[in-house]
């Protein structure tokens, strides 16, 4: 079974500049999740879709906005990138919804960087 | 607010040994805690949850111990091998019913010595 995949893996833009990042779930999964990775801040919720809809949001800027789709695949967009924006994006996905799990399964991460 | 964190962040071990990971969380957490472990160029993985009406819970050569007085958790890892050498992660889920809303501490870097 193919796991969590993120496009790009890596990707250079420069401030101001938008930026789109893929993510698709473990096949069966219909709950996906965006996680913000850097040094100083560590792990942080961006968003958690299940069936195309915003189940919860973190407290992140609304240049920040994500969407998915109706084969569970889904879309983060970051508008007028800043420096800060520099991290790696992880997406995880999940085959349940409405009871706790932990049990997350992660992809590799798209890496930005921003100059 | 929610908050979870780590005590050191960074644990080295020789190998074989018992590696003990510690972490906090504030009143207002969730009664649900999860481990990951995340490697160099990769995402995170869980490794073991547990439920706040449990102290203990086992997996594969690993433990996890909750106590609910002090509000601490901690992972145990049994004979630890090179392949443990990872950044542990304790993880919070903070709403009721949720599934992809977790919040993470800081992380703890394990270093296993030869």
């Amino acid at each position: 079974k193919a796991g969590v995949t993120q496009t790009p893996r890596y990707l250079i833009k420069t401030r101001g500049q938008q930026v789109t990042l893929s993510c698709s779930p473990i096949s069966g999964h219909r709950s996906v999740s965006w996680y913000q990775q850097t040094p100083g801040q560590g792990l942080q919720f961006l968003f958690e879709y299940f069936s195309e809809t915003q189940r919860n949001k973190g407290n992140f800027p609304g240049r920040f906005s994500g969407r998915q789709f109706s084969n569970s695949r889904s879309e983060m967009n970051v508008s007028t990138l800043e420096l800060g924006d520099s991290a790696l994006y992880l997406c995880a996905s999940s085959s349940r919804v409405g009871v706790p799990t932990g049990e997350l399964f992660f992809g590799e991460g798209s890496r930005l960087t921003v100059l | 607010g929610e908050s979870v964190g780590l005590h050191l962040p960074t644990l080295s071990v020789q190998e074989g040994d018992n590696s003990i990971i510690n972490c906090a969380y504030s009143n207002s957490a969730s009664d649900y805690f999860i481990w990951y472990k995340q490697e160099s160029g990769k995402g995170p993985q869980f490794i073991i949850d547990i439920r706040s009406n449990m102290d203990k819970r086992q997996g594969q050569r690993v433990t996890v111990l909750l106590n609910k007085t002090v509000k601490h958790l901690s992972l145990q890892i049994a004979a630890t091998q090179p392949g443990d050498s990872a950044v542990y992660f304790c993880a919070g889920n903070p709403l009721p019913g949720n599934t992809g809303k977790l919040i993470f501490g800081q992380g703890t870097t394990l270093q296993v010595k030869p």
